[in-house]
Order: structure tokens, then sequence, then C-alpha cells
């Protein structure tokens, strides 16, 4: 495996209910990055670990949105209670250790709340 | 806060034109520009990455240009194709933390 890989690759659910999606960074990588895009947009910034800290947070990820890296390997991403406006395409990043590391994206898991 | 534009937002051109795709961004102090491909309902490809010590990079048919003292960077995909069709984004990674700025991208047809 050479990529980053997300799964699932498309969910649907009701209102209300909780979702949560898995990135699996490439294996070297430290740093793990959510973003969110909706229709029409480019990827807002969500949330980054370095190993398994969670360093930063955009005030975009509300009280509803949680993320951990356990043991600094995959990363889940969960929305509880979920709402029509979460629908949107969320992308998880990896990269090497400095700023200007390029970053890799996954396919993407595309969310629609219904 | 880095604000990214991408002009224009839409664009369609004959097969065989070469193709001009212009980002700019507000906040000169970056570390790297990247441009990305991404197909519809997919995630995204990286095209190229620009250092912010360089100029210029090339892969195969694709340049991009960087002028940090001015804000700018384009892309230039020579001798369209139809399987050039897709949406183009650039994303700016500033230089105090980790994260990029995204524009909105500009979305090419490539008509045969």
């Amino acid at each position: 495996d050479t990529g980053v890989s997300q799964d699932p690759r498309h969910k649907i659910t009701k209102r209300g209910q909780n979702v949560t999606f898995r990135c699996d960074p490439i294996s070297e990588h430290n740093r793990l990055y959510w973003y969110r895009q909706t229709l029409g947009q480019g990827p807002e910034f969500l949330t980054y670990f370095q190993n398994e800290a969670q360093l930063e947070k955009s005030r975009l990820l509300s009280d509803r949105f949680s993320a951990e890296r356990p043991k600094g390997s995959f990363s889940t991403l969960e929305i509880q209670r979920t709402e029509q406006g979460d629908s949107a395409m969320y992308l998880c990043a990896s990269s090497l250790d400095r700023v200007e590391d390029e970053q890799f994206f996954g396919p993407g898991t595309r969310l629609t709340v219904l | 806060k880095q604000e990214v534009t991408q002009i224009p937002a839409a664009l369609s051109v004959p097969e065989g034109e070469n193709l001009v795709l212009n980002c700019s961004f507000t906040d000169s102090a970056i570390y790297n520009l990247q441009w990305f491909r991404q197909d519809p309902g997919k995630g995204l490809t990286s095209l190229l990455l620009i250092q912010s010590s360089q100029r210029e990079q090339t892969s195969g048919r694709l340049n991009a240009s960087l002028d940090k003292s001015s804000g700018r960077s384009t892309l230039y995909i020579a001798a369209s194709q139809p399987g050039d069709s897709a949406t183009y984004l650039c994303a700016v990674g500033p230089s105090n933390d980790y994260k990029l700025s995204f524009g909105a991208g500009t979305t090419v047809t490539v008509r045969a």
C-alpha cells in the first residue's frame, strides 16, 4: 500500500445518527490531517495530528465532532447527532514532519445526511 | 487569514489548446504551493509542488510558476486533451503552521 486510504468511501445516514470515518495514512508519515469539502468549494482544514497528539482544531470542528489517532497510526473522525449541513466530502491527508513536506490525500469519504 | 482565489471559476477549450489557470493568495509568507486535480466525486491528486524558494516546476505537459512577492501562481497545461477535464485546485502551505489553504478551484472542460 503506497497511498492514503479512507473508509467508507460513501456514507448515507439519517439526521441525528452518529457516523465514524477511518483514515490510514502512508506508513512512515507522522502528520495526519482532516479537511472538509462542500460542493463547489475547496477543502477546509478541520484538524491535524503529529503522531497521536492532536495539535490544532479549526473552529469548524464543533463539539459534535471528535477525532482521534490512537498509537499514532490510523485516525478516526466521528460526527455525533449529524445534521444536514454536515453533508460533505471528508478528506484525509498525511505528510512527513517538516512544514514544507507535501501532503498526500486519500480518496475521501462522501457523507450524505438525509 | 490566508485567502486563496482562483480565476476563472470555469473554462472550456477545444482539444489541443493550451490551458492557463491562475491562483492568487493574500499572504506571501508561505512554505510551498501545491496544484491538485480533482475528478467529480473523487479525492485530490497532487500534480505539482513548488517550494517557496523555487520559481517553477514542470512535469510532462504541466508547468507551474510561483511569484511569492506578488502572491501569484500559474498552472500551464500544454496541448490539452479531453482527459484533462477536471477541477484544478491550488493550495498554499503557510509559514507558521501546517494546514493548507485552498482556492475554490477552476473547472476545466476540454472539448473533443
